[in-house]
């Protein structure tokens, strides 16, 4: 029972390149989520999802695209990557109903 | 707008030190809040979840409890494992969560 796993663990893009964060749960879990710990700033929603095919917008979407083929995955997808997302980004997931959120180890992500 | 403000934001302590970690919030509808702890390079690891004024929750040297308007995880004789970020947050009526920007405890032999 790995819980949350994401990959790849750091990445390093140029401005405009594009790149997808994989998350994978072994929970069986309904919810997942996205949030992205900057300094001082505390962790973020960008996207979360509450059923396979489903995906709604979180805090901070803008320049992010999510997708949710599988109940046990929920891939995070930058077009265009920007400076401004540097960041770490967390996954997270829970069964419907509960609120605990159990992270994944988080992907520290540079954009030159 | 849901505000969730973690205090101090750094605290060193000396091993056995007893001291408490405020969080205070304001949050739509809250239905619970929870604190987790986050090693450096790691994802939050989940703590407690409290759910209404007067609970108070405990595991090992750490304790939460919830008022109406603030949180407090009070760490007795804290041990220097017990060195990490502490992030408090709170969940609303539509089941999102608002983070703090934690507290860093540092816990010195």
């Amino acid at each position: 029972n790995a819980g949350v796993t994401q990959t790849p663990k750091f990445r390093v893009l140029k401005t405009g390149q594009s790149m997808t964060l994989l998350c994978a749960q072994d929970m069986n879990h309904e919810y997942m989520y996205w949030y992205r710990q900057d300094p001082g700033m505390g962790l973020r929603l960008i996207h979360y999802s509450v059923g396979e095919g489903t995906t709604a917008k979180g805090e901070v979407p803008d320049g992010y695209n999510v997708s949710r083929l599988k109940k046990q995955n929920f891939l995070l997808g930058l077009e265009s990557a920007a400076p401004s997302q540097t960041s770490v980004y967390f996954c997270a997931s829970s069964p419907p109903g509960a609120d605990t959120q159990y992270f994944g180890p988080g992907t520290r992500l540079t954009v030159l | 707008e849901d505000q969730v403000t973690q205090s101090p934001e750094a605290l060193r302590l000396q091993e056995g030190e007893s001291s408490s970690l405020n969080c205070s919030y304001t949050v739509s509808g809250l239905r619970g809040l929870f604190w987790y702890r986050q090693d450096p390079g790691k994802g939050p690891e989940f703590l407690f979840t409290l759910y209404s004024a007067g609970e108070e929750k405990e595991k090992e040297r750490l304790k939460a409890t919830l008022t109406k308007k603030e949180s407090f995880l009070h760490i007795t004789a804290p041990k220097p494992e017990d060195s990490a970020t502490y992030l408090c947050a709170g969940v609303n009526a539509g089941n999102m969560l608002t983070f703090g920007g934690g507290t860093r405890l540092m816990v010195k032999p």
